[in-house]
């Protein structure tokens, strides 16, 4: 079957650095999603990887190995305003996301 | 309108009625998809629709139906609404349907069935 697993829940201290990993098994493969998704909000889109490697975004990157299945979310400089659920998506061989129930991410002064 | 809306915000529904949950885009996005969101499960997708006319099943279609009539409208309806279906609503679109589109969402609808 399909599944994605990530943390349930991580804590964190405001400034510091904090890497958010997601497994994932798919039939077929086409990418990683990560998004954003603050408490009562839509989710919003932050990074996508295909290859392997590490794609950087200002304060946000993101690394992928499809060999182990396996990525992560590495945030720098938290922000009281990061605290927020990260969820991990991977695309399957229809073009569909497959989603994993997300990381609440707390952080603390 | 920009981007996503979503209508009704939220809804109290009685079980057996029957309710359309409206999503426009005015993106021109040709793919377009409705998920629900349940307290400790990922986004799980209900149909989907790749272009204007077409529609697929998610994971979870059971009782609920779409239609795709034109590009911007995708609305989702609940037959004979359960208290299984209640559960936050989300509509999402993406350029297309292929590897990289991100997928952009609706603000949601928050169901709740008695």
């Amino acid at each position: 079957g399909q599944n994605i697993d990530q943390p349930t829940e991580m804590t964190a201290t405001e400034g510091a650095i904090v890497q958010i990993n997601c497994t994932y098994q798919t039939s077929g493969f086409n990418g990683l999603f990560w998004y954003q998704q603050h408490a009562g909000e839509a989710p919003t889109f932050l990074s996508y990887n295909v290859l392997d490697g590490l794609e950087e975004k200002g304060r946000f990157s993101s690394f992928l190995s499809r060999s182990k299945g396996y990525s992560y979310l590495l945030l720098k400089e938290l922000q009281m305003k990061d605290s927020a659920s990260y969820l991990c998506a991977a695309k399957d061989s229809n073009y569909q996301l497959i989603w994993g129930a997300g990381t609440k991410l707390i952080i603390k002064p | 309108i920009a981007g996503i809306t979503q209508a009704p915000t939220s809804q109290i529904l009685a079980a057996g009625r029957r309710m359309t949950l409206r999503c426009t885009q005015d993106m021109r996005h040709n793919a377009m998809y409705w998920y629900r969101q349940d307290l400790g499960l990922g986004l799980r997708l209900i149909h989907y629709s790749n272009t204007a006319g077409t529609t697929g099943k998610g994971e979870v279609p059971d009782g609920y139906s779409v239609s795709r009539a034109n590009t911007d409208d995708f609305p989702l309806t609940l037959a004979s609404a359960v208290p299984s279906q209640t559960s936050v609503y989300f509509c999402a679109s993406s350029e297309r349907a292929g590897a990289y589109n991100e997928q952009f969402f609706g603000p949601g609808t928050r169901l709740t069935v008695l």
